[in-house]
């Protein structure tokens, strides 16, 4: 049974750089087809895709935050991690991680819980 | 603003049947699969719809999508009170070179 967990921190202060970790079970990212994605979602707000890396260390971000954004994997631990770097108060949100296969159901099947994030001076 | 649109809200009486719609363009919902998501009260999105009409195992069939041009659909029958929830609709966007979600649709079940 796959299951995805996020850690990080809580409260960040405005500049500062938010690394995101998912620990995953259930799958691994060195299979064919498989990769990992982060999505958000401010409070009473919409979700929205960040970042995605896939099996074979392709990865794509969103163009909006493209150039604040990290996204690597670790296949070893089972562990994808995200970085953004100059956090604003903006940027409060829950952060989810997700899996995702590059072909058939080629859509976010399985979530974590999310994390909340609160960027506040 | 999301270049999915949906309507902020729907609603209807238990028993009832509703849809939500998602409006998009030829760059997006026009050329690729949309897929639909639930979000119930205090957790995270589940995968509801794929590849714009077929339902993941475990969800029940009250629950449909549908896609014509650039708009999809997502129809519930038989609504219940635990459908009450927020749903997402998400594509592709090839101007975009990104993955977009819509602004999300809160179903209110009277």
């Amino acid at each position: 049974q796959i299951t995805l967990k996020e850690s990080g921190p809580t409260l960040m202060k405005p500049t500062q750089t938010l690394t995101l970790t998912c620990t995953f079970s259930g799958f691994s990212l060195s299979t064919s087809g498989v990769g990992v994605g982060w999505i958000r979602q401010p409070p009473g707000k919409a979700l929205e895709w960040l970042a995605l890396i896939f099996w074979n260390d392709n990865k794509y971000y969103s163009p909006s935050l493209k150039s604040r954004l990290t996204i690597t994997k670790d296949t070893s631990k089972n562990q994808v991690v995200l970085t953004m770097t100059n956090m604003d108060p903006v940027d409060t949100a829950t952060y989810y991680c997700a899996h995702r296969l590059h072909t058939g159901v080629k859509a976010y099947d399985y979530w974590g819980q999310g994390t909340l994030v609160t960027v506040s001076s | 603003q999301s270049v999915l649109t949906q309507p902020p809200s729907v609603s209807g009486a238990p028993g009832q049947r509703v849809t939500i719609s998602c409006t998009g363009s030829s760059s997006n919902i026009g050329s690729y699969d949309v897929h639909w998501y639930q979000q119930l009260p205090g957790t995270a999105p589940k995968l509801l719809i794929y590849g714009n009409s077929n339902r993941p195992s475990g969800v029940p069939d009250r629950f449909s999508g549908s896609k014509s041009g650039t708009s999809a659909s997502l129809a519930i029958t038989g609504l219940q009170a635990e459908d009450e929830a927020d749903y997402y609709c998400q594509s592709y966007d090839s101007s975009l070179s990104a993955w977009v979600f819509g602004g999300g649709t809160r179903l209110t079940v009277l």
